[in-house]
C-alpha cells in the first residue's frame, strides 16, 4: 500500500461544483502539503500544515480551502470549481526533521468543464 | 526573488548514452538541494540530496553535483535506460526562518531505443 494515498485519482466536474480531494498518510509525518502542477509551471504550493491545528496559505491559495482532520489526513476543497483549476494535484508529507524530502501521493487529476 | 531555473526543458537521448541536466538557482542561503524524478502520472521521488557544503552525491547511475560559487547544480545520468524517461525536478530549501521550498519547472527526459 502507498504511504501517501490520494482520492480520487481522477475527477471530471462542472464549473461551480464543490470538490474535495482527500489525502491520507501512513508515514507518521507531521507536515503535509497540497501542490498543483501545470504544464510548464512546475509544482506550486496551495496550502500546508505542520500540525493538526496549523494551517498556512501557500502562494496560490485563492479559491481553495483545506482541513487537517487528523495527523494522517489533509483534505483540499474547491468550494466553487472553475476551469482554470483544471490541474494535477499532489499531496505530500515531510517529517519534522526538516530534511527537505517530500513524499508525494500519486496525484489527483481534476478537470473542470 | 528566489528562483530555480532548469535546462533544457526537454531532452531526447538514445538508450545507453549519458546526459546532464542543469539547475541554476538564486536561492541563498540554502540548507539543501534535491533532485526528484517524476515518472509520467506519478508523484516525484527524491533521487539525491546535497547540503550547501557538498560538491557531489551519487545514487547508482545518477550523480548530482553542486557549485555554490556559480549557483549551479547538475544531474548526470550514466548509461541511460528506457526507465529513465521521466521529468527531473530540482528543489531547494532556503535556510531562513520560513525554510521555504523552491521548485524548478523540470526537465522532461525521453530515452529512446
Amino acid at each position: 500500500d502507498a504511504d501517501v494515498t490520494q482520492t480520487p485519482r481522477n475527477r471530471i466536474t462542472k464549473t461551480g461544483k464543490r470538490i474535495m480531494l482527500e489525502c491520507s498518510q501512513t508515514k507518521g509525518h507531521d507536515r503535509m502539503y497540497w501542490y498543483r502542477q501545470d504544464p510548464g509551471l512546475g509544482l506550486r504550493l496551495i496550502y500546508y500544515s505542520f500540525d493538526v491545528k496549523d494551517i498556512n496559505k501557500g502562494e496560490i491559495s485563492d479559491g481553495y480551502s483545506v482541513s487537517r482532520q487528523a495527523q494522517a489526513k489533509f483534505s483540499l476543497s474547491l468550494e466553487s470549481a472553475i476551469p482554470n483549476q483544471t490541474a494535477l494535484y499532489f499531496c505530500a508529507t515531510e517529517s519534522r526533521a526538516n530534511t527537505g524530502e517530500l513524499f508525494f501521493g500519486e496525484g489527483s487529476r481534476l478537470t473542470v468543464l | 526573488k528566489n528562483q530555480v531555473e532548469q535546462s533544457p526543458q526537454s531532452l531526447i537521448i538514445l538508450e545507453g548514452k549519458n546526459c546532464t541536466l542543469q539547475c541554476n538557482y538564486t536561492v541563498s542561503p540554502f540548507s539543501n538541494l534535491r533532485w526528484y524524478k517524476q515518472d509520467t502520472g506519478r508523484g516525484p521521488v527524491s533521487l539525491t540530496i546535497m547540503t550547501f557544503s557538498e560538491n557531489t552525491k551519487s545514487n547508482g547511475r545518477y550523480t548530482a553535483t553542486l557549485d555554490a560559487d556559480t549557483k549551479q547544480s547538475s544531474l548526470h545520468i550514466t548509461a541511460s535506460q528506457l526507465s529513465d524517461s521521466a521529468s527531473y525536478i530540482c528543489v531547494i530549501r532556503e535556510q531562513t526562518g520560513a525554510n521555504n521550498l523552491f521548485f524548478g519547472t523540470g526537465t522532461r527526459l525521453t530515452v529512446i531505443p
